[in-house]
C-alpha cells in the first residue's frame, strides 16, 4: 500500500532563517506531487505542483521554491523565512491516472517567529 | 476563472440534527469534485467524490453530498452528526494535472 511521509510535523523558525520540508511517497512510482499551504483560518493554497523528477511548475509568486530530485521526493525550501510564511503545509499524491483522488500526508506546522 | 466557494465558514449544530454544508463552483469544463475533512492538526481524508454517474454520492462516515449541475452546487449532507464530526470540511474540484481548488472550507460544531 502507499504511505506520505512529512517532516519535521512542526517547526519554530526565525525570520531570515532557511527552511527545508521533505515530502516523501512510498509504495507507488511517478506520482505526480502537490505543495499546499493552510494559514491560520483560511482554506488550502496550491503552492507548486510536479509531475516528474525535476519539473516543477510554481502557482503563486512568494518567498518559497520546491524541488524533485527523486521520483517520490518532493522538498520545500526557502533562502530566507518570511512571517507571512507560517501556516501549516500538507504535501500531496496522484497516482497519475484513475480517478482523481489526491491523498495528502499529515502535514508540518511552520511557526516563523 | 476557476473557484470553489463555500457558503458558511461555521456552522453550529446539536448532536443527532441535520446538518448542510454548502458548496458552490465555478468552472467552464466538467470536473471532478471532492469533499475531504480536517481533524486539528491533521492531513486531509477524502470524504466522498463525484466524477460522473449518479448525481448522489455516498461518503464514508455516513455523509452523502448531491452534484447538481445546473446550480453548479455540491453540497454535503448527513442525517444526524456526532460530536466526532466536528471538524473543517473542505469542498474541492479538480483542474488540469489533477490540481485541487479548494474552498475556504467550513468549520462544523457539534454540541451536545
Amino acid at each position: 500500500s502507499q504511505t506520505i511521509h512529512q517532516w519535521p510535523a512542526t517547526l519554530v523558525q526565525p525570520v531570515g532563517s532557511p527552511l527545508s520540508l521533505e515530502c516523501t511517497v512510498e509504495g507507488t512510482s511517478n506520482p505526480n506531487l502537490y505543495w499546499y499551504r493552510q494559514a491560520a483560518g483560511r482554506g488550502l493554497q496550491l503552492l507548486f505542483y510536479s509531475v516528474g523528477i525535476g519539473q516543477i511548475s510554481s502557482e503563486v509568486p512568494q518567498n518559497l521554491s520546491a524541488s524533485r530530485p527523486q521520483d517520490r521526493q518532493f522538498i520545500l525550501s526557502s533562502k530566507k523565512l518570511l512571517l507571512s510564511d507560517s501556516g501549516f503545509y500538507l504535501c500531496a499524491w496522484y497516482p497519475g491516472t484513475g480517478n482523481s483522488e489526491q491523498y495528502f500526508g499529515p502535514g508540518t506546522r511552520l511557526t516563523v517567529t | 476563472a476557476q473557484s470553489v466557494t463555500q457558503l458558511d465558514s461555521q456552522v453550529p449544530v446539536f448532536e443527532e440534527a441535520p446538518v448542510e454544508l454548502r458548496c458552490n463552483y465555478s468552472s467552464s469544463v466538467s470536473v471532478y469534485l471532492f469533499w475531504y475533512v480536517q481533524y486539528p492538526n491533521q492531513g486531509l481524508q477524502l470524504l466522498l467524490k463525484y466524477l460522473s454517474g449518479s448525481t448522489l454520492v455516498k461518503g464514508i462516515n455516513g455523509f452523502e453530498a448531491e452534484f447538481n449541475k445546473s446550480q453548479t452546487s455540491f453540497h454535503l449532507r448527513k442525517p444526524s452528526v456526532h460530536i466526532s464530526d466536528t471538524a473543517e470540511y473542505f469542498c474541492a474540484f479538480s483542474g488540469g494535472y489533477n490540481k485541487l481548488i479548494f474552498g475556504a472550507g467550513t468549520r462544523l460544531a457539534v454540541h451536545p
